[in-house]
C-alpha cells in the first residue's frame, strides 16, 4: 500500500512569506505527527494530531501551526518565515497513535527560506 | 529529562565489521525505543525497536541491546555492508496510550567501506 505522501517535495520561499505543507498518511492511519529536521538541531517534534485533534505540541513558536482533516490528511503552516525555518519537514503516521505503534515517515518537504 | 543522547556522531568501519551505536536516556517513563535508518534524501525508516522488559532483540543483522538499570541501549550491525551506509537515529517515546511522540537522538553517520 502507498506510504506517507508529502507535498510539495521542494520549495523556496522568501522571508516573511508563509508556507503550507501537506501530508497524506498511510490508508487507515489516524495519527499524524510532524517533525523538523535540520543539521544543527536534528529531528525535533512539532505536533501530533489524532482524529482532527492536536494531542501534543513541541517547543516551537506560534508561527508553526497544523491541522488534520476528517480523512486524516494533515497540513502544517508556517507564517512569517524566517531564514532559520529552512529545514526538511517530515510527516509521520501511525495506526492509532499509541506508544509502541510503528511510525512511518514520509520523504519530507524540503523548505528553503531566502 | 526529555533528551536522548547518542554517540558516536560518526562511525567508519570496513565491510564485515560490527558498528555499535549507543544511546542513553533519563526519563524512566520512556517505554518504547525504536531505531531509524535514514538515507540521503529520504525520510527515516524504522529498523528495529525494543521495549524495556526485553534485554536484547535481533532482526536479521540488526541487534538492540537494552540495559534498563543503566538507562542505555545500543544498536549492533552484524556483518556490515556498504549498503548499510546511512544515518542512524535512536529514539524513545514519551510513553502513554495517547501519544506516539518520538524524542530522537542526534544521529550517527555510518560509513561502511568495501
Amino acid at each position: 500500500k502507498a506510504g506517507v505522501t508529502q507535498t510539495p517535495r521542494y520549495l523556496i520561499k522568501t522571508r516573511g512569506q508563509q508556507v503550507t505543507l501537506s501530508c497524506s498518511p498511510i490508508s487507515g492511519h489516524r495519527s499524524v505527527s510532524w517533525y523538523q529536521q535540520t543539521p544543527g538541531q536534528g529531528l525535533q517534534f512539532l505536533f501530533e494530531y489524532f482524529s482532527e485533534t492536536q494531542r501534543n505540541k513541541g517547543n516551537f513558536p506560534g508561527r508553526f501551526s497544523g491541522r488534520q482533516f476528517s480523512n486524516s490528511r494533515s497540513e502544517m503552516n508556517v507564517s512569517t518565515l524566517e531564514l532559520g525555518d529552512s529545514a526538511l519537514y517530515l510527516c509521520a503516521s501511525s495506526l492509532v497513535g499509541d506508544s509502541g505503534n510503528t511510525i512511518y515517515f514520509g520523504e519530507g518537504s524540503w523548505l528553503t527560506v531566502v | 529529562q526529555q533528551q536522548v543522547k547518542q554517540s558516536p556522531q560518526s562511525l567508519i568501519v570496513q565491510k564485515g565489521g560490527i558498528p555499535i551505536i549507543n544511546c542513553a536516556y533519563e526519563n524512566t517513563a520512556f517505554d518504547y525505543f525504536p531505531w531509524y535508518q535514514q538515507f540521503p534524501g529520504k525520510g527515516p525508516a524504522l529498523l528495529i525497536a525494543i521495549r524495556p522488559d526485553v534485554s536484547e532483540k535481533k532482526e536479521g543483522r540488526f541487534t538492540i541491546s537494552f540495559n534498563k538499570s543503566a538507562k542505555q541501549f545500543s544498536l549492533h550491525i552484524m556483518d556490515s555492508q556498504p549498503g548499510d551506509s546511512a544515518t542512524y537515529f535512536c529514539a524513545a517515546t514519551s510513553g502513554g496510550y495517547n501519544t506516539d511522540k518520538l524524542i530522537f537522538g542526534t544521529g550517527t553517520r555510518l560509513q561502511v567501506f568495501p
